[in-house]
């Protein structure tokens, strides 16, 4: 089975704090995603890599960054954290294919910003 | 723009067979269909997909119409575990890392 792990189930941090959030996938996947869940607003995209030191920007990538140094590993960074950056963090992961993999995700983060 | 239409909700008796629909009339040939779960507070959980035959894993089964405009997913003996909200998406077969986008999905309520 493939197990993608998030470093913490709930993180509260503050206002202009850097904040990292961690994802390892055990499955040797080449992608690696990390999405945002609100509700109402349903699943979003912030960043994803297709290869180790590779990073791509997805719908919503403003005010975060991402750091892929090994395969398994994909960190995701709020630079300043916001209030407005409180959510559901998701990280998933997939193999490289022709698109028809499927992502398999993470228990999540629920990240508070006070 | 919603590229697959879903039940709001659903229940279903313990032990029975859950079948869930999604119409995805506007599907085009190289779109896959993908079925999705989301426990409360949990990850989304991948459950099957397809492009043009039936599927079945451990999981469910996947039943593609013909014409590929609809799809059912089948829960062959639901537990109350399998309660949770299902989402049926598509998605192009080509190359690259798509994001998933879900709509509002199926509350599947499975009733002891």
């Amino acid at each position: 089975d493939v197990k993608v792990t998030q470093s913490s189930r709930y993180l509260v941090k503050r206002t202009g704090e850097k904040v990292f959030l961690e994802c390892v996938q055990d499955m040797d996947h080449e992608n690696m995603f990390w999405y945002r869940q609100d509700p109402g607003l349903g699943l979003r995209l912030i960043y994803f890599s297709y290869d180790v030191k590779m990073k791509e920007k997805g719908d919503i990538p403003e005010g975060y960054s991402v750091s892929r140094e090994k395969k398994e590993r994909f960190s995701l960074i709020l630079e300043s954290a916001s209030t407005n950056q409180t959510s559901m963090y998701l990280c998933a992961s997939s193999l490289l294919g022709l698109g028809n993999q499927p992502q398999h995700f993470g228990d999540g983060t629920r990240l508070s910003i006070l | 723009d919603a590229k697959t239409t879903q039940p709001p909700s659903m229940d279903c008796a313990e032990g029975r067979a859950a079948n869930l629909p999604c119409n995805h009339s506007t599907i085009s040939g190289n779109e896959y269909v993908y079925w999705y779960r989301q426990i409360h507070s949990q990850g989304p959980q991948y459950i099957i997909h397809g492009l043009k035959n039936n599927e079945t894993n451990e999981m469910a089964s996947l039943i593609i119409t013909e014409d590929r405009k609809s799809s059912t997913l089948i829960l062959p003996h639901a537990t109350l575990r399998d309660t949770a909200v299902y989402y049926c998406i598509v998605l192009y077969s080509g190359g690259g890392a798509d994001g998933l986008t879900f709509g509002k999905g199926t509350h599947l309520i499975i009733q002891p």
